[in-house]
């Protein structure tokens, strides 16, 4: 059984440039969720997805953007990049919008770097 | 807004040995979930426990154990019989009940745990 994959694990941009990271979440899930983590830092919420559409959005400008395709699977783009966006990007998945479990499963993340 | 605070941004402990891990949390919802999730070299996040705020119980899964204290708002997790590959970042996360719909998690800022052989 398939975990949460994401690609690439490691990308290099410069400033200004724009980025799509791509996720799929574990088999059986439905929902994908993205998060930033900074170097030392705990995950921050970015959004998420569920039937194709961004339920829910953390504090991040509309330089993030999102799609979820009809398998499930995710992308995150970041447009106009800056050195700030240097950072490990992780998916999660799970199962249910509503779900009670509460457990999401999560990539081993994106790591980029912004020059 | 629910925020999280682990105030300890390293630990060590002696193989064999206990250690616990401090977590407060601020929020004005009743019911929630707490987790604990550990994020090793690797970068994946593992789930460790999680704990239902309506349960009074404290959750434990093998070696792992938490004390949850809700008036005061404390999550601490105790790690028993610390072995070498517990080595890792541990975070502290919080999630609103699932009527609020989406499953964010709001997590500290982690805490770095080191075992000493």
């Amino acid at each position: 059984d398939a975990g949460v994959t994401q690609s690439p694990t490691h990308l290099i941009k410069t400033r200004g440039q724009q980025v799509t990271l791509r996720c799929s979440p574990k088999s059986g899930h439905d929902t994908v969720s993205w998060y930033q983590q900074a170097l030392g830092q705990g995950p921050q919420f970015i959004f998420q997805y569920y039937e194709e559409e961004e339920r829910q959005r953390g504090n991040f400008p509309d330089r993030f953007s999102g799609h979820q395709f009809p398998n499930y699977s995710s992308e995150l783009n970041v447009n106009a990049l800056l050195l700030g966006d240097s950072a490990l990007y992780l998916c999660a998945s799970s199962l249910g919008y509503r779900a009670n479990t509460g457990e999401l499963f999560f990539g081993e993340g994106s790591r980029l770097t912004v020059l | 807004a629910q925020t999280v605070t682990q105030s300890q941004p390293e630990m060590s402990v002696q193989e064999a040995e206990t250690v616990t891990l401090s977590c407060t949390y601020d929020t004005s919802e009743s019911d929630y979930y707490l987790f604990w999730y550990k994020q090793p070299p690797s970068r994946q996040m593992i789930l460790v426990i999680r704990q239902e705020a309506y349960k009074q119980q404290n959750a434990t899964e093998n070696r792992f154990s938490v004390n949850f204290q809700k008036a005061a708002k404390s999550f601490s997790l105790k790690i028993s019989d610390s072995q070498l590959g517990d080595a890792a970042m541990y975070f502290c996360a919080y999630r609103s009940p699932p009527t609020q719909g989406a499953q964010k998690l709001v997590f500290g800022q982690g805490t770095r745990l080191t075992i000493n052989p």
